[in-house]
């Protein structure tokens, strides 16, 4: 069974608007955590935000902010003001914590992705 | 501050030979991982290593891969004998084991195999 479910192969997005790319994920775990990475063409790998499952308030970095619902299992980004540049494969991942109440690092599960072109 | 360095960044060799592929993690991080990106497969976990030791191999495809870590600042992957299938981009990341420890990816490697 798939761990991380990105249903939205593609998307087009006009430029401002708001973008929501949806991730759900699975495990029986009480400790993880729960990733997005940005993948330009040029192929590298940016993080961009991280939600703990314990964290209480939903993650904010910039313009990025991590919509999470625990009970629904899902942590879907939401990009505001979408800009030309964040035209890219968009990643949602999670980490099954190896101690409780977290730490102890782990591999990442990556979703299939979701690509974002943002028109103008 | 430098990144997680990988070297080399392409590399294209015929099927049968060797291919070994470097990383150094970012300075003072203790856990490192090697992934694979493919089109059908996407990315993949392969192995990681904590505090230089190897904590979980099961994503390795098979016998001719292999991975050391002899320092915390150095880390190879093999192949030997390279085959087509094992054509993709291989990430290496690096974090810290505590706190959020997100994991920072170097430039990645691209292995083409013919």
């Amino acid at each position: 069974a798939q761990k991380i479910t990105q249903t939205q192969p593609g998307m087009f997005v006009q430029e401002k608007e708001a973008v929501t790319l949806d991730c759900t994920y699975d495990t029986s775990d009480p400790s993880y955590g729960l990733f997005w990475y940005k993948q330009p063409s040029s192929g590298e790998m940016i993080f961009l935000i991280y939600q703990g499952s314990y964290d209480q308030q939903n993650a904010t970095e910039g313009r990025y902010s991590l919509n999470f619902q625990k009970a629904r299992k899902s942590a879907n980004l939401v990009i505001s003001a979408s800009q030309l540049g964040d035209s890219a494969m968009y990643f949602c991942a999670m980490r099954e914590d190896l101690l409780p109440g977290g730490g102890g690092a782990d591999g990442l599960t990556f979703g299939k992705g979701t690509h974002l072109i943002i028109q103008p | 501050d430098a990144g997680v360095i990988q070297s080399p960044r392409h590399e294209v060799t015929e099927m049968g030979q060797e291919v070994t592929l470097r990383c150094k993690p970012i300075s003072g991080h203790n856990s490192l991982f090697w992934y694979r990106q493919t089109m059908m497969r996407g990315l993949e976990l392969l192995i990681y290593f904590n505090n230089n030791v190897p904590i979980d191999d099961s994503g390795m495809p098979e016998d001719r891969f292999s991975a050391k870590m002899p320092n915390a600042s150095f880390s190879t992957l093999k192949i030997q004998p390279s085959e087509p299938r094992d054509s993709a981009v291989y990430f290496c990341a690096s974090s810290f084991d505590r706190g959020v420890y997100e994991q920072y990816f170097g430039p990645g490697t691209r292995l083409t195999v013919t």
